[in-house]
């Protein structure tokens, strides 16, 4: 399985703009860069993915390094809500039959705290 | 919105006891996950299941077994339980991502089942 490389916790400031960094060095030709996040009592939660483009939605956006060894996921607003541990993934197929389904293998994450 | 429901937040068996997770989910997903999640070891996966009736060991399968006998149903099933297994258990549902390799499709959680083993 590729492994991701992630700081243990960062912190933020309300309303500013954070920058969560993930490194994949190992990371293959094929393999998507998913990011989770999951909040305090509660299951982890979707955020993004991407393959080699910048993507955005609206609740992130997502930077991959040219040569994708790195991403960044960017809050471009943080508020209270976002204080999250946050997961940088990279998706591991498992073939059968024909079909390619996938898993998650989650990391520690980071943990972001954001202060008012 | 997707909704995963598990059937209880917190549980508190004995060693030894049979144990059973539930876990289900409306969007009518294909594929089905187990994962445990521990203090300084993040998410593991226990199994999945990408079909009716089929299942898959995911990187820690020992002690446990699933099944799914409906669509939307996916448990978890300790079959004697033990204190190494007192954890916060999670399920998730996807769809498929599908005979096209560069297809993603998010995993939905529920908000867990805290297992206590006493």
């Amino acid at each position: 399985d590729a492994k991701t490389t992630q700081p243990n916790s960062m912190e933020s400031n309300e309303e500013e703009p954070v920058h969560l960094p993930c490194n994949h060095s190992t990371i293959s030709g094929t393999d998507y860069i998913h990011w989770y996040r999951q909040l305090p009592s509660q299951g982890p939660e979707y955020v993004i993915h991407g393959l080699t483009s910048n993507v955005n939605n609206r609740m992130a956006s997502l930077a991959i390094a040219e040569d994708r060894k790195s991403s960044t996921l960017i809050l471009h607003r943080a508020t209270l809500r976002d204080a999250a541990v946050y997961y940088c993934i990279l998706r591991d197929v498992v073939k059968n039959s024909g079909c390619s389904n996938y898993k998650l293998t989650f990391g520690k994450g980071t943990l972001l705290t954001v202060n008012p | 919105d997707v909704k995963v429901t598990q059937s209880s937040r917190y549980l508190v068996k004995r060693t030894g006891e049979k144990v059973f997770l539930e876990c289900v989910q409306d969007m009518d997903h294909e594929n089905m996950f187990w994962y445990r999640q521990d203090p300084g070891l993040g998410l593991r996966l226990i199994y999945f299941s990408y079909d009716v009736k089929m299942k898959e060991k995911g990187d820690i399968p020992e002690g446990y077994s699933v099944s799914r006998e409906k669509k939307e149903r996916f448990s978890l099933i300790l079959e004697s339980a033990s204190t190494n297994q007192t954890s916060m258990y999670l399920c998730a549902s996807s769809s498929p991502a599908g005979t096209g390799f560069y297809s993603n499709q998010p995993q939905h959680f529920g908000d867990g089942t805290r297992l206590s083993i006493l």
